[in-house]
Protein backbone atom coordinates (compact mmCIF):
# COMPACT_ATOMS: atom_id res chain seq x y z
CA UNK A 1 0.00 0.00 0.00
CA UNK A 2 1.90 3.00 -1.18
CA UNK A 3 -0.47 5.87 -0.64
CA UNK A 4 0.81 8.78 -2.71
CA UNK A 5 3.99 8.16 -4.53
CA UNK A 6 5.86 11.06 -6.11
CA UNK A 7 9.31 10.99 -8.75
CA UNK A 8 11.57 11.78 -8.65
CA UNK A 9 12.47 12.34 -5.07
CA UNK A 10 15.26 14.71 -6.21
CA UNK A 11 16.36 16.73 -9.52
CA UNK A 12 18.93 19.19 -10.38
CA UNK A 13 17.46 20.72 -13.99
CA UNK A 14 19.44 23.89 -15.30
CA UNK A 15 17.42 26.92 -16.06
CA UNK A 16 15.17 26.66 -19.49
CA UNK A 17 14.82 22.85 -19.30
CA UNK A 18 11.44 21.40 -19.08
CA UNK A 19 10.70 19.19 -16.20
CA UNK A 20 7.59 16.86 -15.16
CA UNK A 21 6.90 15.73 -12.01
CA UNK A 22 4.98 12.49 -11.47
CA UNK A 23 2.28 11.84 -8.79
CA UNK A 24 0.23 8.96 -8.40
CA UNK A 25 -2.38 7.90 -6.04
CA UNK A 26 -4.09 4.54 -4.73
CA UNK A 27 -6.56 5.66 -2.95
CA UNK A 28 -9.23 6.47 -5.62
CA UNK A 29 -9.41 9.86 -3.98
CA UNK A 30 -11.30 12.34 -6.24
CA UNK A 31 -9.29 15.53 -5.45
CA UNK A 32 -5.87 15.91 -5.74
CA UNK A 33 -3.48 18.87 -5.60
CA UNK A 34 0.32 20.34 -5.84
CA UNK A 35 1.84 22.31 -3.00
CA UNK A 36 5.59 24.33 -3.32
CA UNK A 37 6.83 24.24 0.00
CA UNK A 38 9.87 27.30 0.34
CA UNK A 39 11.76 28.33 3.66
CA UNK A 40 9.70 30.11 5.97
CA UNK A 41 6.58 30.14 3.96
CA UNK A 42 3.71 28.22 3.96
CA UNK A 43 2.45 25.69 1.65
CA UNK A 44 1.34 27.36 -1.14
CA UNK A 45 -1.16 25.92 -3.59
CA UNK A 46 -0.14 25.84 -7.37
CA UNK A 47 -2.66 23.65 -9.05
CA UNK A 48 -5.47 21.34 -8.06
CA UNK A 49 -7.99 19.05 -9.16
CA UNK A 50 -11.16 17.92 -7.81
CA UNK A 51 -11.89 14.96 -10.26
CA UNK A 52 -10.60 13.54 -13.18
CA UNK A 53 -10.80 15.67 -16.18
CA UNK A 54 -10.76 18.41 -14.14
CA UNK A 55 -8.03 21.17 -13.25
CA UNK A 56 -7.86 24.44 -11.40
CA UNK A 57 -5.57 27.46 -10.62
CA UNK A 58 -3.87 27.78 -7.10
CA UNK A 59 -2.56 30.76 -5.57
CA UNK A 60 0.77 30.31 -7.54
CA UNK A 61 0.38 28.66 -10.72
CA UNK A 62 2.73 30.77 -13.02
CA UNK A 63 5.01 28.88 -14.70
CA UNK A 64 3.02 25.34 -13.91
CA UNK A 65 0.42 23.19 -15.60
CA UNK A 66 -0.58 19.99 -14.97
CA UNK A 67 -3.05 17.27 -16.55
CA UNK A 68 -5.88 15.14 -14.46
CA UNK A 69 -6.17 11.93 -17.70
CA UNK A 70 -7.32 9.72 -15.00
CA UNK A 71 -8.25 9.23 -11.19
CA UNK A 72 -4.78 8.16 -9.95
CA UNK A 73 -2.17 10.33 -12.06
CA UNK A 74 -1.57 14.28 -11.84
CA UNK A 75 1.99 15.29 -12.86
CA UNK A 76 2.95 18.50 -12.66
CA UNK A 77 5.16 20.33 -15.62
CA UNK A 78 7.48 23.59 -15.54
CA UNK A 79 7.53 24.39 -19.47
CA UNK A 80 10.98 26.53 -18.83
CA UNK A 81 12.41 26.27 -15.50
CA UNK A 82 13.24 29.21 -13.80
CA UNK A 83 15.59 28.88 -10.39
CA UNK A 84 12.52 30.84 -8.39
CA UNK A 85 11.01 27.32 -8.78
CA UNK A 86 13.83 25.91 -6.91
CA UNK A 87 11.41 24.52 -4.19
CA UNK A 88 10.14 21.41 -2.45
CA UNK A 89 7.01 20.02 -4.03
CA UNK A 90 4.41 18.02 -2.57
CA UNK A 91 1.37 16.25 -4.03
CA UNK A 92 -1.64 15.61 -1.90
CA UNK A 93 -5.17 13.92 -2.57
CA UNK A 94 -8.12 13.97 -0.80
CA UNK A 95 -11.28 12.12 -0.82
CA UNK A 96 -13.47 14.98 -2.17
CA UNK A 97 -12.11 18.36 -1.43
CA UNK A 98 -14.92 19.18 0.47
CA UNK A 99 -14.74 20.58 4.09
CA UNK A 100 -13.21 17.88 6.63
CA UNK A 101 -11.78 16.34 3.99
CA UNK A 102 -7.94 15.42 5.15
CA UNK A 103 -5.29 15.82 2.65
CA UNK A 104 -2.38 13.07 2.45
CA UNK A 105 0.86 14.12 1.34
CA UNK A 106 3.47 12.18 -0.89
CA UNK A 107 6.81 12.40 0.25
CA UNK A 108 7.79 14.95 -2.03
CA UNK A 109 10.31 16.29 -4.73
CA UNK A 110 13.08 18.27 -3.80
CA UNK A 111 14.14 20.79 -6.91
CA UNK A 112 17.07 22.70 -7.97
CA UNK A 113 16.86 25.14 -10.75
CA UNK A 114 20.18 26.13 -11.31
CA UNK B 1 -5.84 39.14 2.24
CA UNK B 2 -5.73 35.88 3.45
CA UNK B 3 -3.19 35.38 6.82
CA UNK B 4 -2.19 32.86 8.96
CA UNK B 5 -0.21 33.38 11.81
CA UNK B 6 1.99 30.94 13.96
CA UNK B 7 5.09 31.06 16.14
CA UNK B 8 8.29 30.13 14.05
CA UNK B 9 9.92 28.28 16.73
CA UNK B 10 9.48 27.18 20.11
CA UNK B 11 11.48 24.95 22.55
CA UNK B 12 10.29 22.63 25.53
CA UNK B 13 11.35 19.79 27.78
CA UNK B 14 11.30 16.44 27.23
CA UNK B 15 7.83 15.01 29.81
CA UNK B 16 6.25 18.59 29.74
CA UNK B 17 3.58 20.65 28.14
CA UNK B 18 3.49 22.61 25.16
CA UNK B 19 0.64 24.90 23.62
CA UNK B 20 1.16 25.81 20.11
CA UNK B 21 -1.22 29.09 19.16
CA UNK B 22 -2.38 29.61 15.57
CA UNK B 23 -4.39 33.23 14.76
CA UNK B 24 -5.91 33.54 10.86
CA UNK B 25 -7.68 36.06 9.31
CA UNK B 26 -9.60 33.84 5.78
CA UNK B 27 -12.17 34.51 3.53
CA UNK B 28 -14.58 32.19 4.64
CA UNK B 29 -14.06 29.05 7.54
CA UNK B 30 -14.63 25.97 7.04
CA UNK B 31 -12.43 24.32 9.31
CA UNK B 32 -8.73 24.31 10.83
CA UNK B 33 -6.40 21.57 10.21
CA UNK B 34 -3.34 20.60 12.28
CA UNK B 35 -0.39 18.35 10.69
CA UNK B 36 2.86 17.26 11.65
CA UNK B 37 5.97 17.89 9.34
CA UNK B 38 9.29 15.98 10.44
CA UNK B 39 12.54 17.34 9.03
CA UNK B 40 12.60 16.18 5.36
CA UNK B 41 9.26 14.83 5.17
CA UNK B 42 5.37 15.01 3.99
CA UNK B 43 3.26 16.71 6.48
CA UNK B 44 0.58 14.20 8.17
CA UNK B 45 -2.50 15.11 9.49
CA UNK B 46 -2.99 15.73 13.25
CA UNK B 47 -6.19 17.27 13.96
CA UNK B 48 -9.46 18.73 12.39
CA UNK B 49 -11.83 21.72 14.14
CA UNK B 50 -14.78 23.34 12.87
CA UNK B 51 -16.75 23.92 16.24
CA UNK B 52 -15.58 25.65 18.80
CA UNK B 53 -14.04 23.41 21.66
CA UNK B 54 -11.55 21.18 22.36
CA UNK B 55 -10.90 18.16 20.47
CA UNK B 56 -8.81 15.47 22.83
CA UNK B 57 -6.89 12.48 20.44
CA UNK B 58 -4.47 10.83 23.66
CA UNK B 59 -1.41 13.13 24.19
CA UNK B 60 -2.52 15.84 21.46
CA UNK B 61 -5.37 18.43 21.83
CA UNK B 62 -6.81 21.27 19.82
CA UNK B 63 -9.00 24.07 20.57
CA UNK B 64 -10.80 26.73 18.61
CA UNK B 65 -12.55 29.71 18.85
CA UNK B 66 -14.04 31.28 15.87
CA UNK B 67 -15.22 34.57 16.77
CA UNK B 68 -11.51 34.85 17.77
CA UNK B 69 -9.97 33.39 14.63
CA UNK B 70 -7.63 31.85 17.17
CA UNK B 71 -6.67 27.57 17.16
CA UNK B 72 -4.44 25.77 19.37
CA UNK B 73 -2.43 22.87 19.63
CA UNK B 74 -1.86 21.17 23.26
CA UNK B 75 0.76 18.58 23.24
CA UNK B 76 1.10 16.55 26.58
CA UNK B 77 3.89 14.15 28.10
CA UNK B 78 6.53 15.27 25.57
CA UNK B 79 9.05 12.87 23.36
CA UNK B 80 12.06 13.75 21.50
CA UNK B 81 10.04 12.31 18.74
CA UNK B 82 7.65 15.24 19.18
CA UNK B 83 10.62 17.69 17.76
CA UNK B 84 9.30 18.67 14.29
CA UNK B 85 7.17 21.59 12.49
CA UNK B 86 3.53 22.25 13.50
CA UNK B 87 1.53 23.25 10.31
CA UNK B 88 -2.19 25.42 10.81
CA UNK B 89 -3.79 25.30 7.57
CA UNK B 90 -7.62 26.49 7.42
CA UNK B 91 -9.62 25.68 4.62
CA UNK B 92 -11.28 28.86 3.42
CA UNK B 93 -14.61 29.46 1.18
CA UNK B 94 -13.05 28.23 -1.73
CA UNK B 95 -12.38 24.72 -0.05
CA UNK B 96 -8.71 25.36 -0.77
CA UNK B 97 -6.32 25.17 2.52
CA UNK B 98 -4.67 28.08 3.81
CA UNK B 99 -1.23 27.21 5.67
CA UNK B 100 0.75 29.02 8.12
CA UNK B 101 4.59 28.88 7.66
CA UNK B 102 4.87 26.03 10.55
CA UNK B 103 6.08 26.23 14.27
CA UNK B 104 9.03 24.21 14.45
CA UNK B 105 9.43 22.41 18.09
CA UNK B 106 12.84 21.22 19.74
CA UNK B 107 12.72 19.11 22.45
CA UNK B 108 14.95 19.48 25.03
CA UNK B 109 15.94 16.17 27.78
Amino acid sequence: IAGITQAPTSQILAAGRRMTLRCTQDMRHNAMYWYRQDLGLGLRLIHYSNTAGTTGKGEVPDGYSVSRANTDDFPLTLASAVPSQTSVYFCASSDSGTPGDIQYFGAGTRLSVL
Amino acid sequence: GQNIDQPTEMTATEGAIVQINCTYQTSGFNGLFWYQQHAGEAPTFLSYNVLDGLEEKGRFSSFLSRSKGYSYLLLKELQMKDSASYLCAVMDSNYQLIWGAGTKLIIKP
